[in-house]
């Protein structure tokens, strides 16, 4: 069954530091998504991805937030300078068109800042 | 008022029992509703999707009732496996985004 994955499982940083997260979505899926969790807090949508540029981008969405699809399988998550509040859970989620509109979410990428 | 409003729980019940969660949310635009799964510090993952007529997989029923803005799902004879936080999530259109808008999730515990 196809899945969608992510990389880091876990990533640990320094505040200030530029991470990227990573997401490979499911391959014939077009609408691309991250959401975020902060420990013991509810999922949070951060930006939604279609046609090869963001259809909606949320308030948590700064300046320190990018998105990008470098190529045809990747699917990536920029902070430029993280801040100790950005610790949380990434997910990934991609959806295909028509059907239940279902999204299929990635298991995640811990982001720590220290 | 919140979107996404449900009661956190958590739910302590034996096996076999029901058990019925219940969310409400604020945005009447909503089109497509939703209870996802989440595991311990695991992604959300798709239980059901809820349908005006209501409709039911196995031990779970879910219902929605679009004038109340209320949605439910029922589980029957509750299993061990069962445990987890069960987010109720609607899916706004009016952006044409599908961005999903979760509650914070209502946590079941069943015990032996």
């Amino acid at each position: 069954e196809p899945e969608v994955t992510q990389t880091p499982s876990h990533q640990v940083t320094q505040m200030g530091q530029e991470v990227i997260l990573r997401c490979v979505p499911i391959s014939n899926h077009l609408y691309f998504y991250w959401y975020r969790q902060i420990l013991g807090q509810k999922v949070e949508f951060l930006v939604s991805f279609y046609n090869n540029e963001i259809s909606e981008k949320s308030e948590i969405f700064d300046d320190q937030f990018s998105v990008e699809r470098p190529d045809g399988s990747n699917f990536t998550l920029k902070i430029r300078s993280t801040k100790l509040e950005d610790s949380a859970m990434y997910f990934c989620a991609s959806r295909g068109l028509g059907g239940t509109n279902e999204q299929f979410f990635g298991p995640g990428t811990r982001l720590t800042v220290l | 008022r919140k979107e996404v409003e449900q009661d956190p729980g958590p739910f302590n019940v034996p096996e076999g029992a029901t058990v019925a969660f219940n969310c409400t949310y604020s945005n009447s635009a909503s089109q497509s509703f939703f209870w996802y799964r989440q595991d311990c510090r695991k992604e959300p993952k798709l239980l059901m999707s809820v349908y005006s007529s209501g409709n039911e997989d196995g031990r779970f029923t879910a219902q929605l009732n679009r004038a109340s803005q209320y949605i439910s799902l029922l589980i029957r004879d509750s299993k061990l496996s069962d445990s987890a936080t069960y987010l109720c999530v609607v899916n706004s259109y009016s952006s044409n985004t599908g961005k999903l808008i979760f509650g914070q999730g209502t946590t079941l515990q069943v015990k032996p």
